[in-house]
């Protein structure tokens, strides 16, 4: 496997479910991101992980919750959702220093019921 | 805070058209400036960054300019494939604490028809 790498694809969960999503990255970075991306809204920056420690978190509310063992992988945590919570959730990665590229994997697309 | 607007899409044009998408940005600072394509079902990828004013990035026959003065970032093609079409985020990164905070515009959709 190359590049970022997230699974599954797609995922249907009705709100009282619990679910995870998990990304793993193949690129030696040290940051690791999510993002939550909705139909005619920008990009949702949701969680920052820089060398395996938690730096950012977007006023996301608890029912989502991220977990980073180690610096190539990154999960997140899914709980009694809502249905506006239906959206693409992107996962990249990046060295940490301004300038460098973030890479993205293809996204989990999520609907709650 | 920082931010990017970019024209609103969807941007509709004929095989061999020339491309332009507005990106203008504000932010504090120098930051670095991006474009990033998503094609259908897919993640988002890089496509062509400037990491200082008056800067050009280029690849595969895109291209935009790191315009300090007119805090713009527009991207340009001069002859679209129908393989082009894709939805293109500019975007800005800063660097905030131990990280860069990369901001995204909300998107242009470029369907280009033969």
């Amino acid at each position: 496997e190359t590049g970022v790498t997230q699974t599954p694809r797609h995922l249907v969960m009705g709100m009282t479910n619990k679910k995870s999503l998990k990304c793993e990255q193949h690129l030696g970075h040290n940051a690791m991101y999510w993002y939550k991306q909705s139909a005619k809204k920008p990009l949702e920056l949701m969680f920052v992980y820089s060398l395996e420690e938690r730096v950012e978190n977007n006023s996301v509310p608890s029912r989502f919750s991220p977990e980073c063992p180690n610096s190539s992988h990154l999960f997140l945590h899914l709980h009694t959702l809502q249905p506006e919570d239906s959206a693409l959730y992107l996962c990249a990665s990046s060295q940490v220093f301004l300038g460098e590229t973030q890479y993205f994997g293809p996204g989990t697309r999520l609907l709650v019921l | 805070g920082n931010s990017v607007t970019q024209m609103e899409g969807p941007v509709t044009l004929s095989e061999e058209a020339f491309l332009t998408i507005n990106c203008t940005y504000t932010a504090t600072g120098y930051p670095s400036l991006f474009w990033y394509v998503q094609y259908p079902g897919e993640g988002l990828q890089l496509l062509l960054k400037a990491t200082k004013a008056d800067d050009k990035g280029s690849n595969k026959g895109f291209e935009a300019t790191y315009r300090k003065e007119t805090t713009s970032f527009h991207l340009e093609k001069g002859s679209v494939q129908v393989s082009d079409s894709a939805v293109y985020f500019c975007a800005l990164s800063d660097q905030v604490g131990g990280y860069q905070k990369v901001t995204f515009g909300t998107g242009t959709k470029l369907q280009v028809i033969p």
